[in-house]
Formats: C-alpha cells, structure tokens, sequence
C-alpha cells in the first residue's frame, strides 16, 4: 500500500519568510496529492492540492510541486504570518473508486513575530 | 465542510463499554470515511464505504465496527475490543472519483 513520509516534523521561520514541507511517496499510482491544514482541536481544511498532470500549481503565497519521477512533493508558503501558524499534512491517493487518503505524519509550522 | 455533522463532540467512555460516533452528511457524496487521529499524529484510516450497505476495512480496523444503511449516515461503533480508544475521531466524505474530500468537525472520546 501507499506510504508518505513527510519533513520536517516542526519547523520554525520569522515572520515574512517562507516555508517548505517536503513529502514522498512509495506508491507511482498516486495521482492525487492534496494539502491540509489544521489548527488545534480544530479539522483538516484543503489548502490546496496538485493532481499527477501538473507540475507545479500556485494559490497566492501558497504553492505546491511535484516531481513524479523522484515520487515527491513540496508545499511552499511565502511571505508567512503568524495565522500560518499549525499542523500541515500531505496526502497521497489514486483516484480510483474510493479514494483511500494516505497521510504524512504532519509538520507543526510556527510564524515567530 | 458544513455538510458533514459529527455528534458528540465530546464523548468520555467507561472500560467495557460499546460507544457510537455519528456522522451524517448532506452533500450527496457516495464515499464516507472515518479517520483516527491521536496527538501529534496523523490521520489513519479506520474504514470507508463506496455505496450503501458495502464498506471495507481501513489500516486500523481492529475493535471498531460501521453500518452504511442509508446514503447520508455512516456511524462508527468503538467496541470494548479497542483497547486504547482515546483520540479524536474524524469522519469525511467525498464523491466517488472525485477529488476533494471534506472532514466534519470531529468527535473527541476518552475512556474513563
């Protein structure tokens, strides 16, 4: 079955400066890599997601990429700000009947002011 | 996300006992899911249904138990079989072959 892993577990930045998440996966028919958000106590919310077709899509000052061939993918936020402030999950998936979400273990991102 | 109601938020559970989550969606999608989340942790897949009365084992299905009757409800069922069943449960749907899958708000269990 699918397995990603994802880096850092926490990450630090100063506010202004960007971020990057780093996740991999093991299974090449994923096709379907989606990024989640989710503050304490709170649910994952979709921040954005990038399907096998494309290398790179972009949403204001959050962007993802991918690279099929090495099996990973990455999660840039610019300019950052102390709402970016929670836990990140990637996910990978088939989009295949029901899609079974695979998910990375999270990075807590901290904005320092 | 609104579309999808998780009930009870909070939930505290006795050693030995039977608990069920609910979760009921009305966006009209055919797949449901419910994930576990312990803290610090990420999202594992207990189980998943596809259509009404069919529905397969997650990566963690031990001492848990779902009944998919209607379209809209996919209810989860912690059995005394789980026996570390403290964390936040969180139940989501998608349409089949689609791409964005929707979490509720999730229901937090602790065992007393």
């Amino acid at each position: 079955g699918e397995n990603v892993e994802q880096h850092p577990s926490t990450l630090s930045v100063q506010e202004g400066d960007s971020a990057v998440i780093k996740c991999t996966y093991s299974d090449s028919a994923s096709n379907y890599f989606p990024w989640y958000k989710q503050e304490l106590g709170k649910r994952p919310q979709l921040i954005i997601d990038i399907r096998s077709n494309v290398g790179e899509k972009k949403d204001q000052r959050i962007a993802v990429t991918l690279n099929k061939t090495a099996k990973h993918f990455s999660l840039h936020i610019t300019e950052t700000q102390p709402e970016d402030s929670a836990v990140y999950f990637c996910a990978a998936t088939a989009i295949q009947g029901a899609q079974k979400l695979v998910f990375g273990q999270g990075t807590r991102l901290t904005i320092n002011p | 996300d609104g579309g999808i109601t998780q009930s009870p938020k909070y939930l505290f559970r006795k050693e030995g006992q039977n608990v069920t989550l609910s979760c009921e969606q009305n966006l009209n999608h055919d797949a449901m899911y419910w994930y576990r989340q312990d803290p610090g942790q990420g999202l594992r897949l207990i189980y998943y249904s596809q259509i009404v009365n069919d529905f397969q084992k997650g990566d963690i299905a031990e001492g848990y138990s779902v009944s998919r009757e209607k379209k809209e409800s996919f209810p989860l069922t912690v059995t005394s079989a789980q026996k570390n069943p403290t964390a936040f449960y969180l139940c989501a749907s998608t349409e089949i072959l689609g791409n964005t899958i929707y979490f509720g708000e999730g229901s937090w269990l602790t065992v007393v």
